[in-house]
This record gives structure tokens, C-alpha cells and sequence, in this order.
């Protein structure tokens, strides 16, 4: 089983649409969750960490469910724009290492 | 701030050529990773240097592929012989220690180095 899974899709969505992804890790003894964003031929950025309470920044929601052991991404009133890869990414503490999910391809279409 | 810098962009080889990739972190940071993405498997950490240290090198394919960083302004990824299964995206990460969930090990990527090995 992957350390961190994720649905790879492709989500096709119309413009202004809600979207949702869930990422499922295995390992309970995870610490710290993020997103990243990855463009098409380009490098993975941060989109936003997860905190426990779950936080929002703008259109984008996270969530962390740790009984469960998943994360999820909420985006409200999706743009063209946020066309991209959204990669899951775990860290444990006993390292410094970043784990990622294969990572789940959104299109927005207009 | 020119962010992490990765050379070449791109590089095309034949098998059993020796392959070297370059990766400047960003100034300060005191954690330098080497990443690998590929279709099949995605991206998938080969190694982690803190203060020019390598602290795990559990993800290194064989010994075909060595890391090293000879300061904190330059790390080097070889790779002697190449073979096609090499091909990939080569990221290289930079990140402070960070405290807590919002600084801790955020990375920043170069642009990456795509190699293809004929």
C-alpha cells in the first residue's frame, strides 16, 4: 500500500463549480499535511498546509480527519485557472522528509 | 530571491554515459532535497542533505547514483552509467527547519532538470 494515496483522475469540471479531493495516508504517526500545486511542466508549489481545526485560505478549503486518516481540498467557484495537479504530501515527524501522493489532475472547462 | 536554481533544464544522453545535475538552494535554507517524478511512480525523494550533510539516502535507486554537497550553495545528482529507466524529472528542494505545521520543511522546487537516456 502507498504511503499516500490519491485519486489520479482527471476531475473535468465546468467553470464555478465545487470540486473536492481526498488523500488517504497510512502512516498515523503523520505529524504535518500540505497541498502543493503542480502546472503542467512545471515544478510543485505550495497551494496551503492543513491544520487540524482545517483552514481556509480564499476558494480553497482543506480539512484533516486524522481518526480516518484523510485529508481533503475543497475548491468553491472554480477558475480556468486552477487547472493543475494537486499533490497530497505527508510529513513524519521522526524525519524531515515530505511524503507525496501521485497527486489528483484537475481541468476546469470553461 | 532567484529561488532554487537547477542545471541543466534539460539533458539528452546516450546509456552508459555519466549524467551530472546541479541544484543552488535558496540562501539560508539549510535543507537541500533531491526528487525524481516520473508518470509511473511520481515523485519520489532520492535524498536529503541538512548543513551539506546527507541524513537519508534510503531512496537512492543503486549505486549507479550519487549525491553530494559540497557546500551550502551547491549539491551535485550523478548518475554513472545511465540507462533509459534513468529518464525523468529531476527537482531539487530547498527549506528552512521551520517550526509547526505552517514552517516546517516547506519546500521550494527549481524548475527541474529533464533527462532523457537513449
Amino acid at each position: 500500500r502507498k504511503e499516500v494515496e490519491q485519486d489520479p483522475g482527471p476531475f473535468n469540471v465546468p467553470e464555478g463549480a465545487t470540486v473536492a479531493f481526498n488523500c488517504t495516508y497510512s502512516n498515523s504517526a503523520s505529524q504535518s499535511f500540505f497541498w502543493y500545486r503542480q502546472d503542467c511542466r512545471k515544478e510543485p508549489k505550495l497551494l496551503m498546509s492543513v491544520y487540524s481545526s482545517g483552514n481556509e485560505d480564499g476558494r480553497f478549503t482543506a480539512q484533516l480527519n486524522r481518526a480516518s486518516q484523510y485529508i481533503s481540498l475543497l475548491i468553491r467557484d472554480s477558475k480556468l485557472s486552477d487547472s493543475a495537479t494537486y499533490l497530497c504530501v505527508v510529513k513524519n515527524n521522526a524525519g524531515n522528509m515530505l511524503t507525496f501522493g501521485g497527486g489528483t489532475r484537475l481541468m476546469v472547462k470553461p | 530571491d532567484a529561488g532554487v536554481i537547477q542545471s541543466p533544464r534539460h539533458e539528452v544522453t546516450e546509456m552508459g554515459q555519466e549524467v551530472t545535475l546541479r541544484c543552488k538552494p535558496i540562501s539560508g535554507h539549510d535543507y537541500l532535497f533531491w526528487y525524481r517524478q516520473t508518470m509511473m511512480r511520481g515523485l519520489e525523494l532520492l535524498i536529503y542533505f541538512n548543513n551539506n550533510v546527507p541524513i537519508d539516502d534510503s531512496g537512492m535507486p543503486e549505486d549507479r547514483f550519487s549525491a553530494k554537497m559540497p557546500n551550502a550553495s551547491f549539491s551535485t545528482l550523478k548518475i554513472q552509467p545511465s540507462e533509459p529507466r534513468d529518464s525523468a524529472v529531476y527537482f531539487c528542494a530547498s527549506s528552512t527547519r521551520g517550526t509547526g505545521a505552517s514552517g516546517a520543511n516547506v519546500l521550494t522546487f527549481g524548475a527541474g532538470s529533464r533527462l532523457t537516456v537513449l
